[in-house]
């Protein structure tokens, strides 16, 4: 069965300091693996698509990795700011999926206090 | 540039009652989507649809019903609310596939419809 499975659920930082979240699928195969911000009450925002051949991608603060191998993504956020505080969603593209079906993890949430 | 645009933003309803949720978007994408958002799960299809006029099924359809008359807009209906409907209601929009494969292109997102049967 397809799964998308996020760790940690939820997280508490301080403003300034990095944090790591992780991301195991078993989607197999897949076309790529994506990162969305959502903020409460908000929907989700795109940061980061990476394609299976795709090792890592940045988008200001935020880098994603991916290592297909072992089927793990890794979302970093560096110098965390209160703006940071948000759910950080998981998103697996299934190959030549005609249902147009992604995967989605159920998300850690990240707050980040002063 | 509004991009997604949800409509009711919030909707209380009694069970047996209908509705209609209403999405629109202006960034002349072809596909359309409507999922819907539970506490402690990962947002789930209800029903997609690849161009004006086309609709299909996604993971979770029963229970609701779309039309997307015109390619800006994708209506999500109720006939007959349930309790178990009661969710976060979310439409996004993306561009086509790329040619030969999954596309790689993102969802945009609107900012949800709170839906809640009593």
């Amino acid at each position: 069965k397809n799964q998308v499975e996020q760790s940690p659920q939820s997280l508490i930082i301080l403003e300034g300091k990095n944090c790591t979240l992780q991301c195991n699928y078993t989607v197999s195969p897949f076309s790529n693996l994506r990162w969305y911000k959502q903020d409460t009450g908000r929907g989700p925002v795109s940061l980061t698509i990476m394609t299976f051949s795709e090792n890592t991608k940045s988008n200001g603060r935020y880098t994603a990795t991916l290592d297909a191998d072992t089927k793990q993504s890794s979302l970093h956020i560096t110098a965390s700011q209160l703006s940071d505080s948000a759910s950080y969603i998981c998103v697996v593209s299934p190959w030549m999926d005609s249902s147009y079906k992604l995967i989605f993890g159920s998300g850690t949430r990240l707050l980040v206090r002063p | 540039n509004a991009g997604v645009t949800q409509t009711p933003k919030f909707r209380v309803l009694k069970t047996g009652q209908s509705m209609t949720l209403l999405c629109a978007q202006d960034m002349n994408h072809e596909y359309m989507y409507w999922y819907r958002q539970d506490p402690g799960m990962g947002l789930r299809l209800i029903h997609y649809s690849v161009g004006e006029g086309t609709t299909a099924k996604g993971e979770v359809p029963d229970g609701y019903n779309v039309s997307r008359l015109k390619k800006q807009n994708f209506l999500l209906g109720l006939e007959s609310a349930a309790p178990s409907q009661t969710s976060v209601y979310f439409c996004a929009s993306s561009y086509s596939r790329t040619a030969g494969g999954a596309s790689n292109q993102p969802q945009h997102f609107g900012d949800g419809t709170r839906l809640s049967i009593l």
